[in-house]
């Protein structure tokens, strides 16, 4: 099974700052990534796709990049409502996995 | 719209099996494919299986020799079935719609317990 391992796991960020949050995969998945974000007592929601792509809705301060083994999602301006634990996943082969999670809290 | 919502028992005891049903709407199970996900508590997601649109599944060989994941198109179902539950199997269960997993259901609470 491919692992996908996220940095760090938990993190505090003031409103306006930029975050980055790390998801390294033990093999290559040709950029067959996604990032989720959930919040308490909900389904996680889509963010990124592709690696790169942003899902529709989400907002423009959120980007992902990266390639090969090692992906990473960014917040530009960090606001109130993107406190919760962003994930990552791989899409490349199966079995599909998961991080285990970023936890985002506001400083 | 697009909707996903999971129903089955809240409660299973150990060694019996789990049966969950995905209720779908706004899309056709003959287009798009439908995945089981499980979360516990304060942990990450695992992936546990796929129905796809033209019927073939996939699972997570972790788990392949319990699971068994089956669909009714006509009402708009998949089903799940996992025998032989332990307490590990305690989580959250999910169904998504699996272009990207851009669609979730509210997910249903499944405790394993005597």
């Amino acid at each position: 099974d491919i692992q996908m391992t996220q940095s760090p796991a938990s993190l505090s960020a003031s409103l306006g700052e930029t975050v980055s949050i790390e998801c390294l995969a033990s093999e290559g998945i040709s950029n067959s990534l996604a990032w989720y974000q959930q919040k308490p007592g909900k389904s996680p929601q889509l963010l990124i796709y592709g690696a790169s792509s942003l899902q529709d809705g989400v907002p423009s301060r959120f980007s992902g990049s990266g390639s090969g083994t090692q992906y990473s999602l960014k917040i530009s301006g960090m606001q109130p409502e993107d406190e919760g634990v962003y994930y990552c996943q791989q899409g490349y082969k199966y079995p599909l996995t998961f991080g285990s999670g970023t936890k985002l809290e506001i400083k | 719209q697009v909707q996903l919502k999971e129903s089955g028992p809240g409660l299973v005891q150990p060694s019996e099996t789990l049966s969950l049903t995905c209720t779908v709407s706004g899309f056709s199970l003959t287009s798009y494919s439908v995945s089981w996900v499980r979360q516990p508590s304060g942990k990450g997601p695992e992936w546990m299986g796929r129905m796809w649109y033209d019927g073939d599944t996939a699972y997570n060989s972790a788990l392949k020799s319990r699971l068994s994941i089956s669909r009714d198109t006509s009402k708009n179902q998949v089903f799940l079935k996992m025998n032989s539950l332990q307490t590990d199997d305690t989580g959250t269960y999910y169904c998504t719609r699996d272009d990207g997993f851009a669609y979730w259901g509210q997910g249903t609470l499944v405790t394993v317990s005597s």
